[in-house]
């Protein structure tokens, strides 16, 4: 069983499109993480929950919306995004949000606004 | 900022050849992590390395911290097509709980 798993892998949007990413871990860590890796660049760090208390927001649109209803799982609700918005966007989970020295990722959603 | 630079960020080599990649920085690291991620899943775990001057062996792979715990070296001994992906190394600065993620190094071994 996957560790992390992210739903859907692939997904196309247009702009005016409302969608949401789907994240789940089944490794009983207490703090997830979205990324966003674009072409180029190095992984950013947009949110972090801990303990679902969204603990980190890296001065992230609003377009970009997260929700952790669980420990276990994680959303981000997308709407109104942008075609620079297209990027892989990828999960991850740790045992805690401070002091943590790992991270597990998912597989990613690969996003391409249109 | 603080940045994790990564060098080379391009490396095409033969099957059978040694290479090393570096990751280096201004800020101090508490530990440093190597990655590898192939196109189309998410990074995964290679190593954690914690104590300056420590040196880790995994296989043909050879991870080492810095003495001052600003930079690591990854070393490949012997490189093997199913090396190819992306290595990342990423860490957590001394006065910040983020884990932030070097600009990478995509390697691609031929047979």
């Amino acid at each position: 069983e996957t560790g992390v798993t992210q739903t859907p892998r692939h997904l196309v949007m247009g702009m005016t499109n409302k969608k949401s990413l789907k994240c789940e871990q089944h490794l009983g860590h207490n703090a997830m993480y979205w990324y966003k890796q674009s072409a180029k660049k190095p992984l950013e760090l947009m949110f972090v929950y801990s303990l679902e208390e969204r603990v980190e927001n890296n001065s992230v649109p609003s377009r970009f919306s997260p929700e952790c209803p669980n420990s276990s799982h994680l959303f981000l609700h997308l709407h109104t995004l942008q075609p620079e918005d297209s990027a892989l966007y990828l999960c991850a989970s740790s045992q805690a949000a401070r002091g943590y020295t790992e991270a597990f990722f998912g597989q990613g959603t690969r996003l391409t606004v249109v | 900022t603080q940045l994790l630079e990564q060098s080379p960020q391009f490396l095409s080599i033969q099957e059978g050849e040694n290479l090393t990649v570096y990751c280096n920085s201004s800020s101090v690291f508490s530990s440093l992590q190597w990655y590898r991620q192939e196109p189309g899943e998410g990074p995964v775990l290679l190593v954690t390395v914690v104590t300056g001057g420590e040196v880790k062996k995994l296989k043909r792979l050879t991870f080492q911290f810095g003495d001052a715990r600003k930079d690591s070296s990854l070393h490949i001994t012997a490189a093997q097509p199913g090396d190819t992906g992306l290595y990342l190394c990423a860490g957590r600065p001394y006065n910040t709980d983020k884990l932030i993620f070097g600009t990478g190094t995509r390697l691609q071994v031929f047979p």
